[in-house]
């Protein structure tokens, strides 16, 4: 059975550093594109991250340069490193798999994980 | 940044009638757009992808169509679990983006 579940979301104060982490199963991480989505409470859907097979990453412009994206192909996760937060960056955040076929659509997703950025 | 509207921000309807989503784009997608439906507390789950292509369990109900910048979900006969938000998204142009969602509610 196809599985993602994040984890590591936490309150945390502006400027702080957070990792969440997203374990797969039923899939080989390697070997699809993942994605981070994230979404601010009673807000709709905003695409955060990606990291191809190949490794190849890129991010949306409002993380860039404080957000990076990374795998570990032998426990078969996928992480978001996120630093100097906002308060803006509070959101659900949801790891989603790649369609595949065709690349571009998300076709199994995590449960989410909460980050709030507050003092 | 490619941007997509949809309409209405909300749709009341009753069990049995049909619905008609729209989701319009800030420039030509051709057809690579699709149409997710989010229930409280839940993830997004996709339900049609270029345009027309229903996803892996969805029921013949959901249909999609349009090209370019005009795209259309239509459920044929709303069932109680089809009430929800609904998100179009486009993979044409990077990065990645969504529409702002339709709310289906019952009346």
């Amino acid at each position: 059975e196809v599985q993602v579940v994040e984890s590591g979301g936490d309150l945390v104060q502006p400027g702080g550093s957070l990792r969440l982490s997203c374990a797969a199963s039923g899939f080989t991480v390697s070997s699809n594109y993942m994605s981070w989505v994230r979404q601010a409470p009673g807000k709709g859907l905003e695409w955060v991250s990606i990291i191809y097979s190949d490794r190849t990453t890129y991010n949306a412009d409002s993380v860039k340069g404080r957000f990076s994206i990374s795998r570990d192909d032998s426990k078969n996760t996928v992480y978001l490193q996120m630093n100097s937060l906002r308060a803006d960056d509070t959101a659900v955040y949801f790891c989603a798999r790649d369609l595949g076929d065709p690349k571009g659509y998300f076709d199994f997703w995590g449960q989410g994980t909460l980050v709030t950025v507050s003092s | 940044e490619i941007v997509l509207t949809q309409s209405p921000a909300t749709l009341s309807l009753s069990p049995g009638d049909g619905a008609t989503l729209s989701c319009r784009a800030s420039q030509s997608i051709s057809s690579y757009l699709a149409w997710y439906q989010q229930k409280p507390g839940q993830p997004p789950r996709l339900l049609i992808y270029d345009t027309s292509y229903r996803a892996t369990g969805i029921p013949a109900r959901f249909s999609g169509s349009g090209s370019a910048t005009d795209f259309t979900l239509t459920i044929s006969s709303l069932e109680p679990e089809d009430f929800a938000v609904y998100y179009c998204q486009q993979r044409s142009i990077r990065p990645r983006t969504f529409g702002q969602g339709t709310k289906v509610e019952i009346k």
